[in-house]
């Protein structure tokens, strides 16, 4: 079955860090590009962090830039997103979300998990 | 960064009728060397992921049904349901993908009247 599945959501408090993981199944991983795509409670969907397939290009939203960091293991078929420096504001779901890629660093979204929370409180 | 404003922000349609929703983007997404608009539709249901529905602002995906369509070039783009269903209350996203950072609408929230 094609899915993404992510994990490592939780409660940190404000400065905190924590490691987002995406669990891919059913496709050929290192051939998509890939992205994290957040919504705060109660609110829209925010792009934060693409990389392309060979994690060659590697782009962040400014909102996230020089705190969260994005990488792959196309072994592994995983996708990382590690957060440092978090912020309230950072408060979301977080989904996992496959691009079709139409241009360097863009793409549409043609297959996405179901989430993980990430809460920033203290 | 493009902005991406949709009217309205909720609608109530009755079962059978048709929901119209807009989408407006602050710069072209028209690709002028290929002549296509880099425009997606998604729908999200309560406590789901979004749901790609349309690409290039007006192909349907794979198994979407075809009272969703949507139309529109440039900036103004739109996202009808022929005849709404019970389960295609949600709200609706577009997204433009022409260039980076890639921006969403804010959501079109559509349900029964």
């Amino acid at each position: 079955e094609v899915q993404l599945v992510e994990s490592g959501g939780g409660l940190v408090q404000p400065g905190g860090s924590l490691r987002l993981s995406c669990a891919a199944s059913g496709f050929t991983f290192s051939s998509y590009s890939m992205n994290w795509v957040r919504q705060a409670p109660g609110k829209g969907l925010e792009w934060v962090s693409y990389s392309s397939g060979s994690s060659s290009n590697i782009y962040y939203a400014d909102s996230v830039k020089g705190r969260f960091t994005l990488s792959r293991d196309n072994a592994k078929n995983s996708l990382h997103l590690q957060m440092n420096s978090l912020r309230d504001e950072d408060t979301a779901v977080y989904y996992c979300a496959r691009a079709t890629v139409t241009g360097v660093g863009r793409g549409y979204f043609d297959l996405w998990g179901r989430g993980t929370l990430v809460t920033v409180s203290s | 960064d493009i902005v991406m404003t949709q009217s309205p922000d909720s609608l109530a349609v009755s079962l059978g009728e048709r929901a119209t929703i807009n989408c407006r983007s602050s710069q072209s997404v028209l690709y002028s060397s290929n002549n296509k608009n880099y425009l997606a539709w998604y729908q999200q249901k309560p406590g789901q992921p979004p749901k790609l529905l349309i690409s290039w602002a007006s192909t349907r995906e794979s198994g979407v049904p075809d009272r969703f369509s949507g139309s529109g070039s440039g900036t103004d783009f739109t996202l009808t349901i022929s005849s709404l269903q019970a389960e295609d209350v949600a709200v609706y996203y577009c997204q433009q993908y022409y260039s980076s950072p890639l921006t969403f609408g804010g959501g079109t929230k559509v349900e029964i009247k």
